[in-house]
């Protein structure tokens, strides 16, 4: 059974179209992640959170925004998608110390195309 | 962040026992060792985790040293199902990967034949 939600699990949309990519995690996480992967490849991080209010940049850069008003959700925001966008978007969370077990756990995924 | 380093892939049999050894040399003191295993189209699984020693679980085992440079995991008799990315990575619960998330790097892609 998921506790990490993300919806939807496949998009395909035009160019110029603005898209929110929903994550919504049950676990009452504090940190919360978004990485992107093409077919094959490594996993890049593009955005983070460590609680309500917070989100930083990760490593790979990125033309989406983030936003956390609340714990258990961090959507993720094109305003003009490209076909250079078109991948798979994964977002994931994790406690935040205090615990042996730090594992992440992660969505399904969010399989993008852009035309 | 510890650097890891893994063979890119690595290939067996169903039935047969494989092990996938993960070099992490820059591990630091508060470190904890992970690994993943992820299927296409799908997120990274967490499969196990450990500090040192030996641990084990209904999926895998975990190997690791003592000097904690090195780990491997090991899958019992592997079945086509097994087929897929493993990823180790090395960090301390804040870290959970650090300030800016675990880096998963390439990883082994595991490939089981009949």
């Amino acid at each position: 059974e998921a506790d990490i939600y993300q919806t939807p699990r496949y998009l395909v949309i035009g160019t110029g179209k603005k898209i929110t990519l929903e994550c919504s995690q049950t676990m009452g996480h504090d940190k919360m992640y978004w990485y992107q992967q093409d077919p094959g490849m490594e996993l890049h991080l593009i955005h983070y959170s460590y609680g309500v209010n917070s989100t930083e940049k990760g490593d790979l850069s990125s033309e989406s925004t983030v936003s956390r008003i609340r714990t258990e959700h961090f959507p993720l925001t094109l305003e003009s998608a490209r076909p250079s966008h078109t991948s798979q978007y994964l977002c994931a969370s994790s406690e935040y110390g205090g615990s042996n077990n730090y594992g992440y756990t992660f969505g399904s995924g969010t399989r993008l195309t852009v035309v | 962040l510890a650097k890891t380093t893994q063979p890119i892939s690595m290939d067996s049999y169903e039935g047969q026992e494989v092990n996938i050894t993960c070099s992490h040399n820059n591990i630091a003191t508060n470190d904890y060792i992970t690994w993943y295993q992820q299927f296409p189209s799908q997120g990274p699984r967490f499969i196990i985790q450990g500090y040192k020693t030996k641990v084990t679980n209904e999926v895998a085992s975990l190997f690791i040293p003592a000097d904690r440079k090195s780990s491997t995991l090991s899958l019992p008799r592997v079945s086509l199902s097994d087929t897929a990315v493993y990823y180790c990575l090395v960090g301390d619960e804040y870290s959970g990967g650090g300030a800016d998330g675990l880096t998963f790097g390439k990883g082994t892609h595991l490939i089981i034949q009949p």
